[in-house]
């Protein structure tokens, strides 16, 4: 069982372009995450899904979109990036979504770096 | 406004003895707390959790203790190893809203 898988490991980007972050999850888990981290800052909540074709805002959302089509998989894109989007990307998974107690467990991350 | 705060960046501890990491909070809605441990290149790894119904937590050589009254919990390993050597980060959720809210994490070195 792989858990959460993300692509690519790592990326360098000018700036304007757009850009795709792929998670997926083999654990039918409900709920998906996204959250990037910077030093000094943590990880921040991006964007969620608590169910497959519903999606929601996170903390710092402006900039980015996601779309949960399916359960399995949660894309991350970037229309247009800026070098401030320069972070570690994680994506995450958790079981039931918005429910009390409910673990997230996290993928392996994308280094993304836009000049 | 950090909501979640570790206060102490790094922290450096010989192998054998306790490690003892600290987490403050300022919201008292909060009311279920998670540890993650996460290395170098590698995501977050769940390690521990503590309802507000509980004020201890223990597996095996990781303990969590939660004083509500103080907003502020902690995380003891003990004994402690040097493959425990990385990043924590607490974690902290505001009521079945799974929007987990972190702090800014604190690096623990075990010396052997």
């Amino acid at each position: 069982i792989a858990g959460i898988t993300q692509a690519p490991t790592s990326q360098i980007l000018a700036a304007g372009r757009r850009m795709t972050l792929r998670c997926t999850q083999d654990m039918r888990h409900n709920a998906m995450y996204w959250y990037r981290q910077d030093l000094g800052l943590g990880l921040r909540l991006i964007h969620y899904s608590n169910t497959a074709g519903t999606t929601g805002k996170g903390e710092v959302p402006d900039g980015y979109s996601v779309s949960r089509a399916n359960t399995d998989d949660f894309p991350l894109t970037l229309a247009s990036a800026v070098p401030s989007q320069t972070s570690v990307y994680f994506c995450a998974s958790s079981e039931l979504g918005g429910s009390w107690q409910d673990t997230q467990y996290f993928g392996p991350g994308t280094r993304l770096t836009v000049l | 406004d950090q909501q979640v705060k570790q206060n102490s960046p790094s922290l450096s501890v010989q192998e054998g003895r306790i490690s003892i990491l600290n987490c403050d909070y300022t919201n008292s809605m909060f009311d279920y707390f998670l540890w993650y441990k996460k290395y170098p290149a590698e995501g977050p790894t769940f390690l521990i959790s503590i309802s507000s119904i509980k004020d201890k937590n223990e597996d095996g050589r990781f303990t969590v203790f939660l004083n509500k009254s103080a907003k502020h919990l902690s995380l003891h390993i003990v004994p402690s190893q040097p493959g425990d050597s990385a990043v924590y980060f607490c974690a902290a959720d505001g009521g079945a809203t799974n929007k987990l809210i972190f702090g800014t994490g604190t690096l623990l070195a075990v010396q052997p």
